[in-house]
């Protein structure tokens, strides 16, 4: 039950997009197709805005989406905007009833 | 309103034990699986544990097992997390979480409650 490996932390200009990784193992991201994203504001609760590696949930903007490649899923940010300065995790189904998360990314709007 | 709330957080000694409920509105806790997540201050989320919808399944991080035990009161539409043996390191903000499906994302968080173990 190894945590997922995220850069600590990412930015981008507002208008700009930037791309967070997410590195796993054939147990966990490479074995399964239920990675998601989570936004978290200081305070406040995780929010579910990528699931299934690429879909979005009603109500998140298009702006974000989701891909995965081999054991690394990634979560792009296009059109960064002032509001996107937060926290971001990604999860995965690990197998044998357990699930994972990484470690978290700071995205900083420049 | 379709929520979670959280609720028994509170300050505890090593050794001591915690009981944590989550009570679930706008929709039954028995159609999908819950779980617990937890949140070191100023670290990241650590999944805890989860229960199926038959309400007894239940799986826990190698972090709490044979320490926390996960059940669910039906009646009551609430979860419940009982901490036992706690650690300095069992100090975070516990969420409850709702499962999608099984093995999916999690689509609805509560709050959180802060439990502090601490001499």
């Amino acid at each position: 039950q190894s945590a997922l490996t995220q850069p600590p932390s990412a930015s981008g200009s507002p208008g700009q997009s930037v791309t967070i990784s997410c590195t796993g193992t054939s147990n966990d991201i490479g074995g399964y197709n239920y990675v998601s994203w989570y936004q978290q504001h200081p305070g406040k609760a995780p929010k579910l805005i990528i699931y299934e590696v690429t879909k979005r949930p009603s109500g998140v903007p298009d702006r974000f989406s989701g891909s995965k490649s081999g054991n690394t899923a990634s979560l792009t940010v296009s059109g960064l905007q002032a509001e996107d300065e937060t926290d971001y995790y990604c999860h995965s189904y690990a197998g044998s009833n357990s699930w994972v998360f990484g470690g978290g990314t700071k995205l900083t709007v420049l | 309103q379709v929520q979670l709330v959280e609720s028994g957080g509170g300050v505890v000694q090593p050794g001591g034990s915690l009981r944590l409920s989550c009570a679930a509105t706008g929709f039954s806790l028995s159609i999908t699986g819950m779980h617990w997540v937890r949140q070191a201050p100023g670290k990241g989320l650590e999944w805890v544990a989860v229960i199926w919808s038959n309400g007894r399944t239940t799986f826990y991080a190698d972090s709490v097992k044979g320490r926390f035990t996960f059940s669910r009161d039906d009646s009551r539409n609430t979860l419940y997390l009982q901490m036992d043996r706690l650690r300095v390191e069992d100090t975070a903000v516990y969420y409850c979480a709702r499962e999608r499906k099984p093995f999916d994302a999690f689509d609805l968080w509560g709050e959180g409650t802060m439990v502090t173990v601490s001499s």
